[in-house]
């Protein structure tokens, strides 16, 4: 699997948009590309997933680069239950295995 | 039901102690995974079953010793651990290990976690 680059740490207001990157330069042109967050005491839970077209769901938007070497997690309105640790992962075609990499801990201001 | 019920949410056992986590799903799906997170770390596979059947061990030391009695159910026996084996054991379910002709839906359920604490 690709490997994934996160920052570690992202602050942001309440009620404002955050934008999370992710840099996944080796990425192979059928890899997908995963989100996943993990709130305190919580096991991860599913954000959104993309291949190479932009996602929107209920919870987020996720925006992939043209080259496919990296793409940003949008949260539209920040909230405090958004304050979590925020995992950008790349799998194989056809795989559900996911590998975790360090992820961003996003801190939500009220 | 989209859940991934974990069982006990928390575990305190001694070094000679035999204990077992238990996870369950009522989904259909038929892949099951154990993730062990240590505090403040990523989330790191142990083992996958597909269609009841160890598909992945990711090199665990053989205290370690899953069981998939069915497709429902997933068991994690623990005999002489460390205390270094301290960590949150996550347990996770998909619809397969790996999709067919390379389609992926992306999602893993993952249970709320057993905290083991390993005296």
């Amino acid at each position: 699997d690709a490997k994934t680059t996160q920052p570690n740490s992202m602050e942001s207001n309440e009620e404002e948009p955050v934008h999370l990157p992710c840099n996944h330069s080796t990425i192979s042109g059928t890899d997908y590309i995963h989100w996943y967050r993990q709130l305190p005491s919580q096991g991860p839970e599913y954000v959104i997933h993309g291949l190479t077209s932009n996602v929107n769901n209920r919870m987020a938007s996720l925006a992939i680069a043209e080259d496919r070497k990296s793409s940003t997690l949008i949260l539209h309105r920040a909230t405090l239950r958004d304050a979590a640790v925020y995992y950008c992962i790349v799998s194989g075609a056809g795989s559900y295995q996911l590998t975790f990499g360090k992820g961003t801990k996003l801190s939500v201001i009220p | 039901d989209t859940e991934v019920t974990q069982t006990p949410k928390h575990l305190v056992m001694g070094m000679t102690n035999k204990k077992s986590l238990k996870c369950e799903q009522h989904m259909g799906h038929r892949a099951m995974y154990w993730y062990k997170q240590k505090a403040k770390k990523p989330p790191e596979l142990m083992f996958v079953y597909s269609y009841e059947k160890l598909s992945i061990n990711e090199s665990v030391p053989s205290r370690f010793s899953p069981e998939c009695p069915n497709s429902s159910l997933l068991n994690l026996h623990l005999h002489a651990l460390q205390p270094e084996d301290s960590a949150l054991y996550l347990c996770a379910s998909s619809q397969r290990h790996i999709a067919g002709g390379g389609a992926n839906t992306g999602e893993l359920f993952f249970g709320e976690g057993s905290r083991l604490t390993v005296l």
